[in-house]
């Protein structure tokens, strides 16, 4: 069964940096789209980047363009998301999901989500 | 940027019938993807396409979409509908996934 397992989430100062991570199973992961989509507490959600499969088309969100990098590697089935220069309004839960090849556009699988917490 | 437009809330009696919409401007011409989030978990994908449904969602969701305004019906609403539900489509002209903010189905 596709399983997405986030992680490197955490509590870190304001200007600092952080590195996420998306485990992927259960699927051909070099054939599928990624995104990163967070959610701050009580609030909807936030489309952060997008990556192809092959790593060679990336989109991002003006919110977060310049500070966050998001990369993959096929061979590992793991997905990433640097982020720098972290704000206080980053503070967030970061879901990595999985893009639908049957409805472009859409995202068929999400991991649970990894906790950010950016606070001095 | 596009803007997706949701109302902030919903309500419904179990067993009547929810629409919740979701406005944007000709919204029509674009795919619309429709998502249920529980309290505490991640979102699911219960309407892609405008009015297709993911294996394993109940025939009761469906969706529509014209001119400015996408719509989710739930059908004979069960209190396990209880979530809130997020439009999305995918902004070509900037090359943005966009999400409308969210609507709270409340069953009463």
């Amino acid at each position: 069964q596709v399983q997405l397992v986030e992680s490197g989430g955490g509590l870190v100062k304001p200007g600092g940096s952080l590195r996420l991570s998306c485990a992927a199973s259960g699927f051909t992961f070099s054939d599928y789209y990624m995104s990163w989509i967070r959610q701050a507490p009580g609030k909807g959600l936030e489309w952060v980047s997008y990556i192809s499969s092959s790593g060679s088309t990336i989109y991002y969100a003006d919110s977060v363009k310049g500070r966050f990098t998001i990369s993959r590697d096929n061979a590992k089935n793991s997905l990433y998301l640097q982020m720098n220069s972290l704000r206080a309004e980053d503070t967030a839960v970061y879901y990595c999901a999985r893009g639908s090849i049957a409805a472009a556009g859409a995202t068929d699988y999400w991991g649970q989500g990894t906790l950010v917490t950016v606070s001095s | 940027s596009y803007v997706l437009t949701q109302p902030p809330s919903v309500s419904v009696a179990p067993g009547k019938t929810a629409r919740i919409t979701c406005g944007g401007n000709n919204i029509g011409s674009k795919s619309v993807h429709w998502y249920q989030q529980k309290p505490g978990q991640a979102p699911v994908l219960v309407i892609y396409y405008d009015s297709d449904r993911p294996s394993g969602i109940p025939e009761r969701f469906s969706g529509s979409n014209s001119g400015n305004t996408a719509t989710l019906t739930i059908s004979r609403v069960e209190a396990g509908d209880e979530a809130d539900y997020y439009c999305q489509v995918w902004d070509s002209s900037s090359d943005r996934v966009v999400f409308g903010g969210g609507t709270k189905l409340t069953v009463l």
